[in-house]
């Protein structure tokens, strides 16, 4: 079953903050976010691998909480470069062939 | 670095057609990936190779076939389109699964298929 993003769609204005999550109704061994920008292939950002589990990567960040089957991406102090469509990906088990994609989300930052 | 390349990168189709997509990685890559992408959809997997000679399904296969008879090459075909079958297709490669780094999956281009 795909993962569920929420929001599906965000607008922000430069400098603002957001938070997109995901979250699935199995249990999770990975979660994957990725970026697309419109008319390019998704981007990997960042991988989160365990329960707790926080990264950063310049002002994206992320949290895993395994137990609650959900991850949280953080967008700070937004930049017009941002803008895009997030997606996250899961998988269920330690070498899991592939992933599940949510639906992603339109985050829009407008100046 | 060329990474993953799809080719075409546009097609039409009328109803009924064949064609064979083609994705190409130069990274050594085990796994590889055949993907759709319909509005407010996602990515979602058609089918997949963990090496040369594998082919699995994923979640929407049918109406797909696959082959990897080499490492490097994963091709999708359509043996006879229909229009449900328009979409943007992503072919996506990576190392392996012992490691973060190796977990990454990579993506092509994308392929824009239009079928009438």
């Amino acid at each position: 079953q795909q993962p569920v993003q929420s929001p599906q769609a965000v607008i922000l204005r430069e400098g603002e903050d957001a938070v997109i999550n995901c979250s699935s109704s199995k249990a999770l061994y990975s979660v994957h976010w990725y970026r697309q920008k419109h008319g390019e292939a998704p981007v990997f950002l960042m991988i989160l691998l365990k329960g707790g589990e926080q990264k950063g990567h310049e002002k994206i960040s992320a949290s895993f909480n395994e137990k609650k089957q959900q991850s949280s991406l953080y967008l700070t102090a937004s930049q017009l470069s941002y803008s895009g469509t997030y997606f996250c990906g899961t998988d269920s088990g330690a070498g899991s062939y592939q992933l599940t994609f949510g639906k992603g989300t339109k985050l829009s930052v407008i100046p | 670095n060329a990474g993953v390349t799809q080719t075409p990168k546009f097609r039409v189709l009328k109803t009924g057609q064949s064609m064979t997509l083609l994705c190409a990685q130069d990274m050594n890559h085990e796994y590889m990936y055949w993907y759709r992408q319909d509005p407010g959809m996602g990515l979602r997997l058609i089918h997949y190779s963990v090496g040369e000679g594998t082919t699995a399904k994923g979640e929407v296969p049918d109406g797909y076939n696959v082959s990897r008879l080499k490492k490097q090459n994963f091709l999708l075909g359509l043996e006879s389109a229909a229009p449900s079958q328009t979409s943007v297709y992503f072919c996506a490669s990576k190392k392996g699964v012992q490691s973060e780094a190796k977990n990454i999956q990579y993506f092509g281009a994308g392929t824009r298929l239009s079928v009438l």
